[in-house]
């Protein structure tokens, strides 16, 4: 079973609210990921990080923004949040063997941004 | 570019009948495959994966996927459905050349067992 977290897994809230969506892993990991899910529509990574200190954007351009300040916290942020971000947002880790190595996925942040 | 097609977003099917997912890639050099399940509420959880060590792949749950380089598949099997495999089943894609482990995901298969 993996040991990765989000929080909350549920939220609505209103236009222009500040949210950070926690994503927490206790496997050690060093890359970490945030993707967007849509019904129907693939998984887009939104976020990456290889490690301490680094963040890059994915392939789907996204208003959020990410830190990593240590290893096994990755939050996500939206300044103000706007009904087009409602989402669900998946947090994941991998497994440090390389282009092998499988994504330990979290439970998802469902948000509703009325 | 990598990516991948899953064909047909929703596949029903009888308890104890064949399960068959249907997933093509497109891929500059030698891919590696993955399948991975994500039941309702949950996150996405692993089922098995190609690493180019053999070509039939078994997994989680009695599920198998074969990759043929020469039809671009990776189909993904089960020969008795259950009731809990009930799912939406994702299939993903990515390069041996790096690029961080990043996964190219499909839009997904969603199956349903039926009595």
């Amino acid at each position: 079973e993996a040991d990765i977290y989000q929080t909350p897994r549920y939220l609505v809230i209103g236009t222009g609210k500040k949210i950070t969506l926690e994503c927490s892993q206790t496997m050690g990991h060093d890359k970490m990921y945030w993707y967007q899910q849509d019904p129907g529509m693939e998984l887009h990574l939104i976020h990456y990080s290889y490690g301490v200190n680094s963040t890059e954007k994915g392939d789907l351009s996204s208003e959020s923004t990410v830190s990593r300040i240590r290893t096994e916290h990755f939050p996500l942020t939206l300044e103000s949040a706007r009904p087009s971000h409602t989402s669900q947002y998946l947090c994941a880790s991998s497994s440090p063997v390389g282009p092998t190595g499988e994504l330990f996925f979290g439970e998802g942040s469902r948000l509703t941004v009325l | 570019a990598q990516s991948v097609t899953q064909l047909g977003s929703h596949v029903s099917v009888s308890e104890g009948a064949l399960v068959l997912l249907r997933c093509n890639y497109s891929s500059s050099v030698p891919p590696y495959l993955f399948w991975y399940v994500q039941y309702p509420n949950q996150g996405l959880q692993l089922l098995l994966k190609y690493t180019s060590a053999a070509t039939l792949v078994k997994g989680i749950n009695g599920f198998e996927a074969e990759f043929k380089k020469s039809e671009t598949s990776f189909h993904l099997t089960k020969p008795s459905a259950h009731m809990s495999d009930a799912a939406e089943y994702f299939c993903a894609v990515r390069n041996g050349g790096g690029g961080g482990n990043k996964l190219t995901f499909g839009t997904g298969t969603q199956l349903k067992v039926e009595l």
